[in-house]
């Protein structure tokens, strides 16, 4: 139960467009269309904004997209904004029927 | 609104036992699968366990803790809980309750709660 491979920082200016890579193996990200991914700002607890891959719950804004190809997952915000600055894991489920997280990628809005 | 609060945490000897409750409300308890994550201090986020919402409350568990946790429910008080044995220094950080989307990804959230294993 590897933990899935994540940048550790991305950066971009506000209204720009930044992608958070999420790469795991034939056993959990590529296997399943069951990939998540969570935004969590210091001392609060993780937010679902993205699960099965690419479906927004409600409440999510739409700048928020995901997308997977073979083993790697990604999150693209689009038009970033001030608020976006926080910590973005991502997870999937595996074939031991267990789900593993990503170790985190640290978004900074310059 | 959905709501999970967990209660239980504290500070524990290695070697020691916790067991962590999680109180569920605003929504239909026993229609849905629980996990419990956890995150080290500074560090990222961790999957623990899983309980079905089906008949037979079958359990999953991620392999640093196999053996030593068990996860069960009492769809009756609405909670979820976590029986934590043989702590050792890798198991402090914050445990969260959280509640299971389509047996597939994490919707909702607890506040978190503090484990400490420290002698």
């Amino acid at each position: 139960q590897s933990a899935l491979t994540q940048p550790a920082s991305v950066s971009g200016s506000p209204g720009q467009s930044i992608t958070i890579s999420c790469t795991g193996t034939s056993s959990d990200v590529g296997g399943y269309n069951f990939v998540s991914w969570y935004q969590q700002h210091p001392g609060k607890a993780p937010k679902l904004m993205i699960y099965d891959v690419s479906n927004r719950p409600s409440g999510v804004p739409d700048r928020f997209s995901g997308s997977k190809s073979g083993n790697t997952a990604s999150l693209t915000i689009s038009g970033l904004q001030a608020e976006d600055e926080a910590d973005f894991y991502c997870s999937s489920y595996t074939s031991s029927s267990t789900w593993v997280f990503g170790g985190g990628t640290k978004v900074t809005v310059l | 609104e959905v709501q999970l609060v967990e209660s239980g945490g504290g500070v524990v000897q290695p070697g020691g036992s916790l067991r962590l409750s999680c109180a569920a409300s605003g929504f239909t308890f026993s229609a849905y699968g629980m996990h419990w994550v956890r995150q080290a201090p500074g560090k990222g986020l961790v999957w623990v366990s899983r309980i079905r919402s089906d008949g037979r409350s079958t359990t999953n568990y991620a392999d640093s803790v196999k053996g030593r946790f068990t996860i069960s429910r009492d769809n009756a008080k609405n909670t979820v809980y976590l029986q934590m044995n043989s702590l050792g220094a890798e198991d402090t950080g914050v445990y969260y309750c959280t509640r299971d989307l389509y047996d597939t990804a994490i919707d909702h959230w607890g506040q978190g709660i503090l484990v400490t294993v420290s002698s």
